[in-house]
Formats: structure tokens, C-alpha cells, sequence
């Protein structure tokens, strides 16, 4: 069956530290994006890619950065981890056609000391 | 300002109860869709809905396009629909979130 996997699942870092939250998926989906979620927020959009090579920044992309290099993997990297970014992190693919099916990953926890 | 507001937030009902959750949204859409999210767990679809009703089991989903409002019905409510419920609209080319409802169902 096809799925999309994210790891680590939970991690702990200290302020300044780089780190880098893996997802892969085997829909073959073009699109692929990670969100971030915070309580008292809805799920907010950090960066997507339409797909490879192309990656594009969204409405809390400072401090994140992505790359595409096939069609599996959108790795999100947390470039100066900061106490701000302590959140649960969310990948997804899919959200296109009409009804803009989104598959989720499990999500990944992170916390920033 | 948010694009798609839910409510209420916060909910407890007693097992067996018949609960509804609502959204509301400023935008024009595509599909609205309904996700859950139990505690310390991924995120899963529950319904896309573009017009009218779908049900699934205990629970029902509707969505009025002339008003932009959408509600979550669970009949015979469970323990085990304990969640987190997000209401999420596509627009055609982007999502927008609600913030979610979190419901607890007590024995």
C-alpha cells in the first residue's frame, strides 16, 4: 500500500543546532508539503514543491528550508533551530485536482531547547 | 483573519450523545474536507464534499455552498471518537485550515 513516512518522530535539539525532518512517500505524487502545528493555530503551510526541483516558500517559511531532488523525498531543514520552532511538523502529498486529496504523514515532534 | 472558522472549539459529550461540529469559511472552494486527528497521531480524512451529504458509518457530513458552512455530524458518539476534528477548504490551488475541535466522549 502506498504511504508517506516521516521521521524522526520526536526530537529534541538545543537552540542553534541544524535539523533535518525527513518524509518520503510512495503515491508517486507530484505535490508534496510540510506544515506545522501549533495550538490555537490551524495547520500552517512552511513550504511545498509541485515537484522535483521546484520548491516554493509558504506563510511561515523563515528559518526553513527544502529540496526536491526526486519525486519521494521533501526533507525539511530547520536551518538554526529556535525555541520558536518547538511544534508538531506535518508532511503531506497530494492536493490537486478537484478535490484536493491530502495524505498525511504521522507527524513529527519537535523541541527546541 | 481566518479563512475558515470552526466551533466550538472545545467539546465533552457523554457516550451515546449525538454531536455537532461546525465550520464556516470566507473563501470559494473546490472540495471542503473534514479530518481527524486522535491524540499523538497523524492526521486522516474523513470526507471531501464539493455539494449536499455523505455519511460514513456514525458520521455525517453536509456543506451548504450558498451559505459557505459545513457541519460534522457523530450519531451514538464513542469513547474512541475522541479527536480532534479540522475542518480544511481547497480553493483549486491552496488549503485553508480551521483550527480543529477537539471533542472528548466520556464513557
Amino acid at each position: 500500500d502506498a504511504e508517506i513516512t516521516q521521521s524522526p518522530r520526536h526530537k529534541i535539539t538545543e537552540t542553534g543546532r541544524q535539523v533535518t525532518l525527513a518524509c518520503h512517500q510512495t503515491w508517486n505524487h507530484n505535490n508534496m508539503f510540510w506544515y506545522r502545528q501549533d495550538l490555537g493555530h490551524g495547520l500552517r503551510l512552511i513550504h511545498y514543491s509541485y515537484g522535483v526541483q521546484d520548491t516554493n516558500k509558504g506563510e511561515v517559511s523563515d528559518g526553513y528550508s527544502v529540496s526536491r531532488s526526486n519525486t519521494e523525498d521533501l526533507p525539511l531543514t530547520l536551518e538554526s533551530a529556535a525555541s520558536s520552532q518547538t511544534s508538531v511538523y506535518f508532511c503531506a502529498s497530494g492536493g490537486t485536482g478537484n478535490t484536493g486529496e491530502l495524505f498525511f504523514g504521522e507527524g513529527s515532534r519537535l523541541t527546541v531547547l | 483573519k481566518n479563512e475558515v472558522e470552526q466551533s466550538p472549539q472545545n467539546l465533552t459529550a457523554q457516550e451515546g450523545e449525538f454531536i455537532t461540529i461546525n465550520c464556516s469559511y470566507s473563501v470559494g472552494i473546490s472540495a471542503l474536507h473534514w479530518l481527524q486527528q486522535h491524540p499523538g497521531g497523524g492526521i486522516v480524512s474523513l470526507f471531501m464534499l464539493s455539494s449536499g451529504k455523505k455519511k460514513h458509518g456514525r458520521l455525517i457530513a453536509t456543506i451548504n455552498i450558498q451559505e459557505k458552512h459545513s457541519s460534522l455530524h457523530i450519531t451514538a458518539s464513542h469513547p474512541r471518537d475522541s479527536a480532534v476534528y479540522i475542518c480544511a477548504v481547497y480553493t483549486g490551488n491552496q488549503f485553508y485550515f480551521g483550527t480543529g475541535t477537539s471533542l472528548t466522549v466520556i464513557p
